[in-house]
């Protein structure tokens, strides 16, 4: 089944303890990209990648780094996290782009206290 | 599940009835518009996109609007079922950057 997966799928951790949300894809997709989702506000982006070894800043990366040492993986590291950033954050892959169908993972729900 | 967020403007429709829900977009350069379907405690869904040289564009009990004139785009869904009962938002894409804005979303909820 042609799908992403993300884990964990909850997550309660202190601040500044550092984590690792996982993001995995088999549809052999090019484009691979994390968003955040906070009541009011929508999906923002907070990094892309293009293709392996390739990432880019979103419009909210302060806090968060990413890698793409594979295809199929794109993991999100928060190094230190921080209360603000206690949110809904989902995964998605595409073919090549944006402007080819974006399939999203089921979501991580972080808090940090 | 996960809650998609509060205050989201709420549209309520009897079951059979047509919906539609409207959403204003922000940047006159944006040049591909898509609508999304999230259910509680799921991802969002890519139901139907449209580019910017058209101004209509139908699927499968859907139809997209879009009205450059004022940054308006509307989702259409004939015969509302429950199982349409979701969050919807549009995003927006333009032509020269490769970012994505999204809309807050409106939720639908569908009457029996």
């Amino acid at each position: 089944e042609a799908q992403v997966t993300q884990n964990p799928r909850y997550l309660i951790t202190v601040t500044g303890k550092k984590l690792t949300v996982t993001c995995s894809q088999n549809m052999n997709h090019e484009y691979m990209s994390w968003y955040r989702q906070d009541p009011g506000l929508g999906l923002r982006q907070i990094y892309y990648s293009m293709n392996v070894e390739v990432t880019d800043k979103g419009d909210v990366p302060e806090g968060y780094k990413v890698s793409r040492k594979e295809k199929r993986n794109f993991p999100l590291i928060l190094e230190s996290p921080s209360p603000n950033q206690t949110s809904l954050y989902f995964c998605a892959s595409s073919l090549s782009g944006l402007r080819n169908e974006q399939y999203f993972g089921p979501g991580t729900r972080l808090t940090v206290t | 599940g996960e809650s998609v967020g509060l205050h989201l403007p709420t549209l309520s429709v009897q079951e059979g009835d047509n919906s539609i829900i409207n959403c204003a977009y922000s940047n006159s350069a944006s040049d591909y518009f898509i609508w999304y379907k999230q259910e509680s405690g799921k991802g969002p869904q890519f139901i139907i996109d449209i580019r910017s040289n058209m101004d209509k564009r139908q699927g499968q009990r859907v139809t997209v609007l879009l009205n450059k004139t004022v940054k308006h785009l509307s989702l259409q869904i004939a015969a509302t079922q429950p199982g349409d009962s979701a969050v919807y938002f549009c995003a927006e894409i333009g032509t020269s950057y490769d970012k994505v804005i999204f809309g807050p979303g409106t939720s639908l909820s569908v009457i029996p």
